[in-house]
């Protein structure tokens, strides 16, 4: 069935400097790939998403690449700062409707150090 | 902005009993789904609902749950015999109508089953 693997499950960086996350996917029919933030005690929030139409979607500090070919889609983040740790969760999705389920990745514990 | 809400956010029970977490969606929106975390885990899809029906569910969604929408703006999950293993978060999500692919999540329910 549909999987998605997501690397690496814990990430530390230094303030300021660049996070990456990187997803593989396995059902080529995925064409609707988001990425949400879940801070503690809360729900996922919706920070970024990209279509298979496209290669690279950029939103501030925060960008997003999709290789359809490789099956393999990256969350980019620049400048990090505190607020950006966080546990990051990647996801596709075969977009046939509105009604279509979301397939989670295992997420990404995102600590940024000081 | 507008959002999803949950209640309760919190619920104990004993094992074998009923439980109905209830979802409010953001008001234009026409497409409901229902999701479970297990501490620990990645989120995983249950069911997705449209036009009083459901048009998908995962292998978790069993007889023992039942979702529905009886007056027109809450969303229930109902768990007929809560089980141990039935202990997570519980995540509301809608989507718009038409052809948008973004599903936004509510802040979750805590079940809790002792």
């Amino acid at each position: 069935g549909e999987n998605v693997e997501q690397h690496p499950s814990t990430l530390s960086v230094q303030e300021g400097d660049s996070a990456v996350i990187k997803c593989t996917y396995s059902d080529s029919a995925s064409n609707y790939f988001p990425w949400y933030k879940q801070e503690l005690g809360k729900g996922p929030q919706l920070i970024i998403d990209i279509r298979s139409n496209v290669g690279e979607k950029k939103d501030q500090r925060i960008a997003v690449t999709l290789n359809k070919t490789a099956k393999h889609f990256s969350l980019h983040i620049t400048e990090t700062q505190p607020e950006d740790s966080a546990v990051y969760f990647c996801a596709a999705t075969p977009f046939y409707s509105s009604a279509s389920k979301i397939i989670f990745g295992s997420g990404t514990r995102l600590s940024i150090r000081p | 902005e507008p959002e999803v809400t949950q209640t309760p956010s919190h619920q104990v029970t004993q094992m074998g009993q009923e439980v109905i977490l209830r979802c409010v969606p953001i008001s234009n929106h026409l497409y409901f789904y229902w999701y479970r975390q297990i501490l620990g885990q990645k989120v995983e899809f249950l069911v997705s609902f449209y036009n009083n029906e459901i048009s998908e569910k995962s292998e978790i969604f069993d007889d023992q749950f039942s979702v529905e929408r009886p007056d027109g703006s809450n969303f229930t999950l109902k768990i007929r015999s809560t089980k141990l293993e039935d202990s997570a978060m519980y995540f509301c999500a809608t989507t718009a109508s038409g052809s948008s692919y973004e599903q936004y999540f509510g802040p979750g329910t805590r079940l809790t089953v002792t």
